[in-house]
């Protein structure tokens, strides 16, 4: 059963220019969420969806926002990118929801020059 | 606001000996507790997953516990070997008004096992 793949897994972009990052879960899971890992401040919630709808959102900027479409497959957006952007970007797959065993992709690394 | 604080920092441990970290929460309300080990470079992956009446759980080498009373955490780590080097992230689960969930991250513990 395959894992959840994270493309690309590198990434470098200039500041002021907008990136978008996919995700597909695992089969079969609805739920997808996104997170920022920087060396400062962790591992940061950035949003949840599930069937379609944000389900959940955490305290990020506008600048960042996500869709999953039908088959579940996610995407993550960062628009007018700032330095700080910079972190590697995990999503995670579950069958229903966050409460649920959550599995993780190797993440996307992305640097913003 | 909640916050789960995870102790030490970071640890240096010989191979074979044991060792126990530290996580401490206040997030409400509570759903479950897991711990993941994540290497460099790595997404997490999991170790363990406890919910309010579980007090112990074991993954081969690794066991967790919960003091959901106290609102503590420990995983302990038995007979430690080279791959346990890793950082270790305790996160708690709490519910969220009209399903879903919200995840709070410690910051990890980062641990080094040396011959």
């Amino acid at each position: 059963k395959a894992g959840v793949t994270q493309t690309p897994r590198y990434l470098i972009k200039t500041r002021g220019q907008q990136v978008t990052l996919s995700c597909s879960p695992i089969s079969g899971h609805r739920s997808v969420s996104w997170y920022q890992q920087t060396p400062g401040q962790g591992l940061q919630f950035l949003f949840e969806y599930f069937s379609e709808t944000q389900r959940n959102k955490g305290n990020f900027p506008g600048r960042f926002s996500g869709r999953q479409f039908s088959n579940s497959r996610s995407e993550m957006n960062v628009s007018t990118l700032e330095l700080g952007d910079s972190a590697l970007y995990l999503c995670a797959s579950s069958w229903v929801s966050v409460n649920t065993e959550a599995f993780f992709g190797q993440g996307t690394r992305l640097t913003v020059v | 606001k909640n916050q789960v604080e995870q102790s030490p920092q970071s640890l240096i441990i010989l191979e074979g000996k044991n060792c126990t970290l530290q996580c401490n929460y206040t997030v409400s309300p509570f759903s479950n507790l897991r711990w993941y080990k994540q290497d460099t470079g790595r997404g997490p992956v999991s170790l363990t997953i406890m919910t309010f009446s579980e007090n112990t759980k074991s993954n081969r080498r690794y066991t967790a516990t919960l003091d959901a009373d106290t609102k503590q955490s420990s995983l302990h780590i038995t007979a430690s070997q080279l791959s346990d080097s890793a950082s270790y992230i305790c996160v708690v689960s709490a519910g969220v008004t009209g399903g879903g969930n919200k995840l709070t991250f410690g910051t990890g513990t980062q641990l080094k096992v040396e011959l």
